[in-house]
């Protein structure tokens, strides 16, 4: 099993549409997650962190499921400028300094 | 503007060349890392510099050499690649290497390496 894991996709969804992305992780002890958003031929960055209390920013959600090891990231009204691969990253147990990413999740908004 | 800068952007070289990719940070970061992302594989981490040691190095072919000179600068040195390496080589910085580092990662715009 894959230490972080992910559907690659891609999602085609109309404007306006709520779409949701899961992404698993295989070790119960790992502490920190996040979501990073990357364009087409242009490097990750930071979209937000994902807290135990789950995160939400304008029309972005993030959640955490200890119990069935998986985090989520929610995207509601969706934008033609969302369109773009969602990393799912993970700290490797018991070490913050080493994350594991996801191969990530492609989503393609349409008009 | 993330503050990361790579150059060259696109580098294309044969099996023979050596070249360099340079990075450099303009955020006072004491962490400086490089990246490589091939097609339809996550990110993998090469090398690990802090305070311009270098703290880890994760199996990289030695076809690889790193540099660090300063804390802001950071050079991978390339020779005699297969056309494997092919890849976006992507240099990041944080202030540190404790914490949530997730969220103190910034990536510069990559190099796209193709190996002919």
């Amino acid at each position: 099993r894959k230490e972080v894991e992910q559907d690659p996709g891609p999602f085609n969804v109309p404007e306006g549409a709520t779409v949701a992305f899961n992404c698993t992780y295989s070790n119960s002890a790992s502490q920190s997650f996040f979501w990073y958003r990357q364009d087409c031929r242009k490097e990750p960055k930071l979209l937000m962190s994902v807290y135990s209390s789950g995160n939400e920013d304008g029309r972005f959600t993030a959640q955490l499921n200890r119990a069935s090891q998986y985090i989520s990231l929610l995207i509601r009204d969706s934008k033609l400028s969302d369109s773009a691969t969602y990393l799912c990253v993970v700290n490797k147990a018991g070490n913050n300094r080493k994350l594991i990413w996801g191969l990530g999740t492609s989503l393609a908004v349409n008009p | 503007e993330t503050g990361v800068t790579q150059t060259p952007r696109h580098l294309v070289m044969g099996m023979t060349n050596k070249k360099s990719l340079k990075c450099e940070q303009h955020l006072g970061h004491n962490a400086m890392y490089w990246y490589k992302q091939s097609a339809k594989k996550p990110l993998e981490l090469m090398f690990v510099y802090s305070l311009e040691e270098r703290v880890e190095n994760n199996s990289v072919p030695s076809r690889f050499s790193p540099e660090c000179p300063n804390s802001s600068h950071l050079f991978l040195h390339l020779h005699t690649l297969q056309p494997e390496d092919s890849a976006l080589y992507l240099c990041a910085s944080s202030q540190d290497l404790g914490g949530r580092l997730g969220e103190k990662l910034f990536f510069g715009s990559g190099t796209q390496l193709s190996v002919l």
